[in-house]
């Protein structure tokens, strides 16, 4: 069974900094997707950047932008020019292939990540 | 982005009774819905996953005679939590999706149950 695991319950960063959230996954597939949510306080889930695991090119999404290592099973997320809006909940998120497995395309997510910015 | 609403936001019922929580894919028809639970500062689990005319696949350890779901259309999709007790208190959220792969899950903004 894939697992997602998320180290650092709990991140802080200076406004305007930047910051890398950790994310490591295990899993047999070859093929995958990765995603990065944002749970702010009123606890909607919100999409944040997206990642195939057969592009070798890391994705981004303006300020935001990860570091993928597909060898190592590492998915990072970096926020450049940290705003006090970023302060949120962050889940990382595995997605198998359709069809593998008996995958429907449920996500499987990680423990989180609270990020606090400071001003 | 396309939307999904639930409803009730928040309820609060008796220990005993049944409650409905409603998901929907507003501007879209959603081949798949799933529903997850999220207990206080934890994450999202999966508890079932349900598609348009046919029975809800549940995860292990999920009751399906107390979770009961039912995906009436490609819009709808229902959670009744059955002969609810206070262990059951939690946050609920749907999710649907076009299709998988790399397609969005869009998020419903999560129901709120609180039983007594």
């Amino acid at each position: 069974a894939q697992t997602v695991t998320q180290s650092q319950p709990e991140m802080s960063v200076q406004e305007a900094e930047t910051v890398t959230l950790s994310c490591t996954y295990d899993t047999s597939e070859s093929d995958y997707y990765l995603f990065w949510y944002k749970q702010p306080p009123s606890r909607q889930m919100i999409l944040v950047i997206r990642q195939e695991a057969y592009k070798q090119q890391n994705a981004t999404e303006n300020r935001f932008s990860v570091n993928f290592q597909k060898a190592a099973k590492s998915f990072s997320l970096k926020i450049s020019d940290s705003q006090l809006g970023d302060a949120a909940m962050y889940f990382c998120a595995y997605r198998s292939p359709p069809g593998y497995g008996g995958s429907q395309g449920n996500l499987i997510f990680g423990k989180g990540t609270k990020l606090s910015v400071k001003p | 982005g396309a939307v999904v609403s639930q409803h009730p936001s928040w309820v609060i019922c008796k220990s005993g009774t049944s409650v409905k929580i409603e998901c929907r894919s507003l501007d879209f028809q959603a081949t798949t819905m799933f529903w997850y639970r999220q207990f206080p500062k934890q994450s999202l689990m999966l508890m079932a996953t349900s598609n348009e005319g046919s029975k809800a696949t549940y995860e292990q350890g999920v009751e399906k005679d107390k979770f009961l779901i039912n995906h009436a259309s490609l819009t709808l999709s229902t959670l009744t939590v059955t002969s609810a007790h206070p262990e059951d208190s939690s946050f609920y959220i749907c999710s649907a999706s076009i299709g998988v792969g790399l397609h969005e899950q869009f998020f419903g903004p999560g129901t709120r149950l609180t039983v007594l």
